[in-house]
């Protein structure tokens, strides 16, 4: 079975550019979740896609959103990136309904210079 | 104040020695207590789950929650090089929308 996969593996930007990372959940799974890991502070909960709906995001401003596709599939897109925005995202799935245990990819690294 | 403070580490110890990672919290609503592992470069992956207080064990790990003293543990029993990595404790509240995570604690294991 195929684990959740997030394209692509790295990225640089300049900062003011849009970035857009994507992520495929694990096959009937149908919640994803964004978090950002930035070094030293551990995983910030940006958004979850629950049925093709945004169901919560977390602290983050708006230039930060998503979309989750009717195959579940999901892309994060950051714009006007700041330097401050460097950091690795991570994509994890879940089935609906499922209380603990997500599944993450490997992240997105994300640069910006 | 953080919902969930855990110490980064990092945490060095030899290997066969028993390790305790901790992590407190202040949201008495959490239901759900998790524990991760994160190998460098890689997504973090669910090691164990606990629903509510009470131990449980899974083969050289076991995990305790005290909800009184809203306080949780992972031991690692026979500490291998190979569990070097950074675990990272997560919770969330039935019903609650989202996981929140630890900063994460970085423990090496040397041979």
């Amino acid at each position: 079975e195929a684990g959740v996969t997030q394209s692509p593996t790295h990225l640089i930007k300049t900062r003011g550019q849009q970035a857009t990372l994507r992520c495929s959940p694990i096959s009937g799974h149908t919640s994803v979740y964004w978090y950002q890991q930035a070094l030293g502070l551990g995983l910030q909960f940006l958004l979850w896609y629950d049925e093709g709906e945004e169901r919560n995001r977390g602290n983050f401003p708006p230039r930060f959103s998503g979309r989750q596709f009717p195959n579940y599939s999901s892309e994060l897109n950051v714009n006007a990136l700041e330097l401050e925005d460097s950091a690795l995202y991570l994509c994890a799935s879940s089935p609906t309904g499922v209380e603990y245990g997500y599944t993450f990819g490997s992240g997105t690294r994300l640069t910006v210079v | 104040q953080k919902e969930v403070e855990q110490d980064p580490g990092p945490l060095s110890v030899p290997e066969g020695a028993i390790v305790s990672l901790n992590c407190t919290y202040s949201n008495s609503a959490f239901q759900y207590f998790m524990w991760y592992r994160q190998y460098s470069r890689k997504g973090p992956e669910l090691l164990m789950y606990t629903y509510s207080s009470g131990n449980k064990e899974d083969g050289r790990f076991t995990a305790q929650v005290d909800k009184s003293s809203k306080y949780i543990s992972l031991f690692i029993r026979d500490s291998q090089p190979s569990d070097s990595a950074t675990y990272l404790c997560a919770m969330r509240n039935t019903g609650g929308f989202k996981t929140i995570f630890g900063a994460g604690t970085r423990l090496f294991v040397k041979a």
